[in-house]
């Protein structure tokens, strides 16, 4: 079966640094995304890891351990506006085409 | 420059009643998905197509039908409504098989009394 984990909650102060971990477990893995989503809207694409390290986009980076089974976002500088949930998605290979298994969400407060 | 596009956006229906959500994207993406997600369970796949005419199952299809007849077209039935179908549905399409991106619709809230 397909199995991805990562926390329900975490709370950081704004101009800080966090990370939000997620550790998978599934077959036909081809790589890693990770996506925002704010109350009440639809999922927005941040990041997407095919290959072992770290990629980095602007405040956001993205990091893969495709032996450990193991990602992380980082958020630097945290903003007021980056409260949201954080979804961790593996990306499957099926025989004809391919789709996303999410992990429950870690939702992120940003506090003063 | 409308994306993907669900109608409609609420409903409320009765126990075992029916009803079809409908999904429309214009960029020509030959991938299309149904998602619902639960306060605690995230994000669960229905069904999913690989392309016109083909439908596969997800997660969770049990209560749900879907059909493909259009590349851009993408609908999912409920054919007799349950209490525990009330979630918020959300419909994606993807471009490509290796890129996999998800671009998701603004979703439906679907309540089941």
């Amino acid at each position: 079966g397909q199995n991805i984990d990562q926390p329900t909650e975490m709370t950081a102060t704004e101009g800080a640094i966090v990370q939000i971990n997620c550790t998978y477990q599934t077959s036909g893995f081809n790589g890693l995304f990770w996506y925002q989503q704010h109350a009440g809207e639809a999922p927005t694409f941040l990041s997407y890891n095919v290959l072992d390290g770290l990629e980095e986009k602007g405040r956001f980076s993205s990091f893969l351990s495709r032996s450990k089974g193991y990602s992380y976002l980082l958020l630097k500088e945290l903003q007021m506006k980056d409260s949201a949930s954080y979804l961790c998605a593996a990306h499957i290979l099926t025989g004809g085409g391919n789709k996303l298994t999410f992990g429950t969400g870690t939702q992120l407060k940003v506090e003063l | 420059n409308a994306g993907v596009t669900q109608t409609p956006k609420f409903r409320v229906l009765k126990t075992g009643q029916s009803m079809t959500l409908l999904c429309a994207q214009d960029m020509n993406h030959e991938y299309m998905y149904w998602y619902r997600q639960d306060p605690g369970m995230g994000l669960r796949l229905i069904h999913y197509s690989v392309g016109e005419g083909t439908t596969a199952k997800g997660e969770v299809p049990d209560g749900y039908n879907v059909s493909r007849l259009k590349k851009q077209n993408f609908l999912l039935g409920l054919e007799s409504a349950a209490p525990s179908q009330t979630s918020v549905y959300f419909c994606a399409s993807s471009p490509d098989r290796r890129t996999g991106e998800l671009f998701f619709g603004e979703g439906s809230r679907l309540t089941v009394l």
